[in-house]
């Protein structure tokens, strides 16, 4: 099975923009959890989709936005860019039953830039 | 909400040796699930290991194991005859049972450095 498929891999953008990063989940599983990684806050969860819903939300702000569609593909969407937001982001796909169900696996990452 | 503290934010160790990273973590409630991830050089969040609350054995996974202390709240792993590939950053994860949805929440990190 393909593991967690996240894209772009890097991304510069510029300050006031906006940003989508994409996440395809290992095939079956339907819960995709976000989360950002910076070296002063560590990891933080943004979000989690299950079967297009959202079911948890971190504590960001409004510019910080997801979906899940209904292949379970998720995407993530950062409007009004700040110098903050550069961070690495994480997705984590969980299948949610089975003997693997309480595990999540995670993508690679898109490492954001904002300048 | 759930804390989870990593009070070690380096800890080096020879190769073949044993090291040991603590984590404690803040919850009222009853069943969750604890988990340690690594985090190499590639950033890649690889599962080392994960425990059940409810479940009193602890878990091991090869040369990792865990001492899980439930009324304490902690939770340490235990790496045995350390490899040069161990080396990479640590994090213990808490993570609600029940249907709650599917969320971690990440202590601050330990990093290992394996010593030749």
């Amino acid at each position: 099975k393909a593991g967690v498929t996240q894209t772009p891999r890097y991304l510069i953008k510029t300050r006031g923009q906006q940003v989508t990063l994409s996440c395809s989940p290992i095939s079956g599983h339907r819960s995709v959890s976000w989360y950002q990684q910076t070296p002063g806050q560590g990891l933080q969860f943004l979000f989690e989709y299950f079967s297009e819903t959202q079911r948890n939300k971190g504590n960001f702000p409004g510019r910080f936005s997801g979906r899940q569609f209904s292949n379970s593909r998720s995407e993530m969407n950062v409007s009004t860019l700040e110098l903050g937001d550069s961070a690495l982001y994480l997705c984590a796909s969980s299948p949610w039953s089975g003997p693997r169900g309480t595990e999540a696996f995670f993508g690679q990452g898109t490492r954001l830039t904002v300048v | 909400a759930q804390t989870v503290t990593q009070s070690q934010p380096e800890m080096s160790v020879q190769e073949a040796e044993t090291v040991t990273l603590s984590c404690t973590y803040d919850t009222s409630e009853s069943d969750y699930y604890l988990f340690w991830y690594k985090q190499p050089p590639s950033r890649q969040m690889i599962l080392v290991i994960r425990q059940e609350a409810y479940k009193q054995q602890n878990a091991t996974e090869n040369r990792f194991s865990v001492n899980f202390q439930k009324a304490a709240k902690s939770f340490s792993l235990k790496i045995s005859d350390s490899q040069l590939g161990d080396a990479a950053m640590y994090f213990c994860a808490y993570r609600s049972a029940g249907g709650k949805g599917y969320k971690l929440s990440f202590g601050a990190g330990t990093t290992v450095t394996v010593r030749a």
